[in-house]
């Protein structure tokens, strides 16, 4: 079974630049999250889907931060303006359905603001 | 006080210690409990998953959750150079969605 693919897995850009973030769940799975993770600190959830509806986007900046999840499959996360606060990795995970089931994670996108 | 506050570390030992991870949570509500393993520049990955109170035992892999004292460990035990790795506890937290809270972590080196 394929995991969780991301890309890119690295990006470098300059504050006040736009950047976008793409993930490909595993194949089948309906929820879909997003995360970001600040050197030093656990995962926090900016925004989860199931299938192509927002479930809880209640810690997404949305002043910057905008996703969507064209037709229940892949994702695309991107942040207009970014801020140097926003250097971290954004980790894609998936589940099989709604509710309480283990999340694989991608790899992440590591991203730098200069 | 925030809901899970994870041992910070990191954590140094020789091969063939044991090993102690803890967690505190603040919500007794909370009913499911989770480690992940991240290795560097990896996901996190699912270790142990436990329901309740008691422990869980799969290979050298224990997850121990205490409700009455809010309290989680995982215990490596013989724990080998491929466990250096970061460990974070998470736990689904209530509503609808089981949004995950993550802990921050803590980095463990085990030297051959």
């Amino acid at each position: 079974e394929a995991g969780v693919a991301q890309s890119p897995r690295y990006k470098i850009i300059e504050k006040r630049q736009s950047v976008a973030f793409w993930c490909n769940p595993i194949s089948g799975h309906a929820t879909l999250y997003w995360y970001q993770q600040i050197l030093g600190q656990g995962p926090k959830l900016l925004i989860q889907f199931q299938n192509n509806g927002v479930v809880d986007d209640s810690q997404l900046p949305k002043d910057r931060f905008s996703a969507e999840r064209l037709k229940g499959v892949d994702s695309t996360l991107k942040i207009q303006p970014a801020k140097l606060e926003d250097s971290a990795v954004y980790l894609c995970a998936s589940s099989l359905g709604y509710g309480n089931q283990p999340q694989h994670f991608g790899d992440g996108t590591r991203l730098s603001i200069l | 006080q925030k809901e899970v506050e994870q041992d910070p570390g990191p954590l140094s030992v020789p091969e063939g210690a044991i090993v102690s991870l803890n967690c505190t949570y603040s919500n007794s509500a909370f009913q499911y409990f989770m480690w992940y393993r991240q290795y560097s520049r990896k996901g996190p990955e699912l270790l142990m998953y436990t329901y309740s109170s008691g422990n869980k035992e799969d290979g050298r892999f224990t997850a121990q959750v205490d409700k009455s004292s809010k309290y989680i460990s995982l215990f490596i035990r013989d724990s080998q150079p491929s466990d250096s790795a970061t460990y974070l506890c998470a736990i689904p937290g209530g509503g609808s969605n089981y949004k995950l809270t993550f802990g921050k972590g803590t980095l463990l080196t085990v030297n051959p």
